[in-house]
C-alpha cells in the first residue's frame, strides 16, 4: 500500500540557518509528490509539487524539493529559514486513480529560534 | 469568497449527537474532497465528489458518516451518533477538476465531549 514517512516529528532551527525536511514514500509507480504547510488557524497551503521532468522543483516562499527515485525520497529544503516559516509541514503522494486522493505523512513541526 | 469556506470553524457537541459540517468550494471547482485530521497526524482521505456524485467514499470510517453534494457545489458532511473518537479537524478541499491542484479550507474543528 502507498505510504509516506516523515521521520522527523519535530525540528528546531535558528533563524537564518538552512533547513531540510525529510520525506520517504512507498509507491509502485511514478509518484506525484507534494509538500504542504499548515500554520495555526490556517488551511493547508501547497508549497510545491512534482509530477515529472526536472527532479529539483521550486516552490513558494523560497522552498525547493528534490525527487530522488533511487532513495524514494522527496526532501524539502530552504537555504535560510525565517521566523515566519515556523509551522507544520506535510509531505503527500497522490494515489493513482485519476484524481487527487492524497496520502499524507504525519507531518514535521518546525520551530525557529531567533 | 476566493477560497474554500468551511462552517462552523469550531463545534463542540455531546457524545451521541448529530453534527453537520458545511463546505463551500471555490467557485467553478467540480471536484470536492473531505479529509479528517486527528491530533498529531496528517490528514486522512474520507470522500471525493466529482460533481454531485460521490466517486470514492472508501475513506469514510463507518456508516455513521455520510456526505452529500446535491447541486454540485456546497457539500455537507454528516456524522450521526458522534463518538469521542470523532474529535478531529475536518478539512474540505476542492480542485478545478480531477487531477488539478487541490486547495484546502481552514477546517472545522469538531470536539465531542
Amino acid at each position: 500500500a502507498q505510504s509516506v514517512t516523515q521521520p522527523d516529528i519535530h525540528i528546531t532551527v535558528s533563524e537564518g540557518a538552512s533547513l531540510e525536511l525529510r520525506c520517504n514514500y512507498s509507491y509502485g509507480a511514478t509518484p506525484y509528490l507534494f509538500w504542504y504547510v499548515q500554520s495555526p488557524g490556517q488551511g493547508l497551503q501547497l508549497l510545491l509539487k512534482y509530477f515529472s521532468g526536472d527532479t529539483l522543483v521550486q516552490g513558494i516562499k523560497g522552498f525547493e524539493a528534490e525527487f530522488k527515485r533511487s532513495q524514494s525520497s522527496f526532501n524539502l529544503r530552504k537555504p535560510s529559514v525565517h521566523w515566519s516559516d515556523a509551522a507544520e509541514y506535510f509531505c503527500a503522494v497522490v494515489v493513482s486513480g485519476g484524481y487527487n486522493k492524497l496520502i499524507f505523512g504525519a507531518g514535521t513541526r518546525l520551530a525557529v529560534h531567533p | 469568497g476566493a477560497g474554500v469556506s468551511q462552517t462552523p470553524s469550531n463545534k463542540v457537541t455531546e457524545k451521541g449527537k448529530y453534527v453537520e459540517l458545511r463546505c463551500d468550494p471555490i467557485s467553478g471547482h467540480t471536484a470536492l474532497y473531505w479529509y479528517r485530521q486527528s491530533l498529531g497526524q496528517g490528514p486522512e482521505f474520507l470522500i471525493y465528489f466529482q460533481g454531485t456524485g460521490a466517486a470514492d467514499d472508501s475513506g469514510l470510517p463507518n456508516d455513521r458518516f455520510f456526505a452529500v453534494r446535491p447541486e454540485g457545489s456546497v457539500s455537507t458532511l454528516k456524522i450521526q451518533r458522534t463518538e469521542r473518537g470523532d474529535s478531529a479537524v475536518y478539512l474540505c478541499a476542492s480542485s478545478l477538476s480531477q487531477g488539478n491542484t487541490i486547495y484546502f479550507g481552514e477546517g472545522s474543528w469538531l470536539t465531542v465531549v
